[in-house]
């Protein structure tokens, strides 16, 4: 099993692109998060699903937007990026909604 | 709303060198309680948890009990490796299927 993949490793954009990241998992898990760490911060919640064609609003949504069409998938989309969105992003999932199995993450950086 | 505090690092320790890193938690709920682990450059790994009050979590000589008296679950190592140098996030789960994790702990080991 790959566990929880995400694509791509290392992103940079320009303020006002657009793009959108890919998380992956093959354990057939149900729950599915995208959190963001920033220094000093910890790791924030973005958005979550509780199975496939579901999702809601985290801790800090806004500027984000997730679609779950498929249950192995989880993507996060930013329509116009900016600055203050430069982070590490992760994502996890798990069975039943209590322990969570991360993905590597993906850097990105918005000039 | 439910909150996790950790002490704040870095911590820095010499081989061999006994660890505890402290956690508190807000006592809303019967929260399951987690310690992950990150390694530089990689996402969080799951090192271990305890579900129940007076539980004791443990993994690679690494443990914690939940003390739900004292609201806490301190993690603890007796002897140190420098390949133990990483962030260490403390989390508890929430009503909604969500973590909830402190700002994070940085571990140095040195030879």
């Amino acid at each position: 099993n790959a566990g929880v993949t995400q694509t791509p490793k290392f992103r940079v954009l320009k303020t006002g692109q657009s793009m959108t990241l890919l998380c992956a998992q093959d354990m057939n898990h149900e729950y599915m998060y995208w959190y963001r760490q920033d220094p000093g911060m910890g790791l924030r919640l973005i958005h979550y699903s509780v199975g496939e064609g579901t999702t809601a609003k985290g801790e800090v949504p806004d500027g984000y937007n997730v679609s779950r069409l498929k249950k192995q998938n989880f993507l996060l989309g930013l329509e116009s990026a900016a600055p203050s969105q430069t982070s590490v992003y992760f994502c996890a999932s798990s069975y039943e909604g209590i322990t969570q199995y991360f993905g590597p993450g993906t850097r990105l950086l918005v000039l | 709303g439910d909150s996790v505090t950790q002490m704040e690092g870095p911590v820095t320790l010499s081989e061999e060198a006994f660890l505890t890193i402290n956690c508190t938690y807000t006592a809303t709920g019967y929260p399951s309680l987690f310690w992950y682990v990150q390694y530089p450059g990689e996402g969080l790994q799951l090192l271990l948890k305890a579900t129940k009050a007076d539980d004791k979590g443990s993994n690679k000589g690494f443990e914690a009990t939940y003390r739900k008296e004292t609201t806490s679950f301190h993690l603890e190592k007796g002897s140190v490796q420098v390949s133990d140098s990483a962030v260490y996030f403390c989390a508890r789960n929430n009503a909604g299927n969500m973590l909830t994790f402190g700002g994070g702990t940085r571990l140095m080991v040195k030879p």
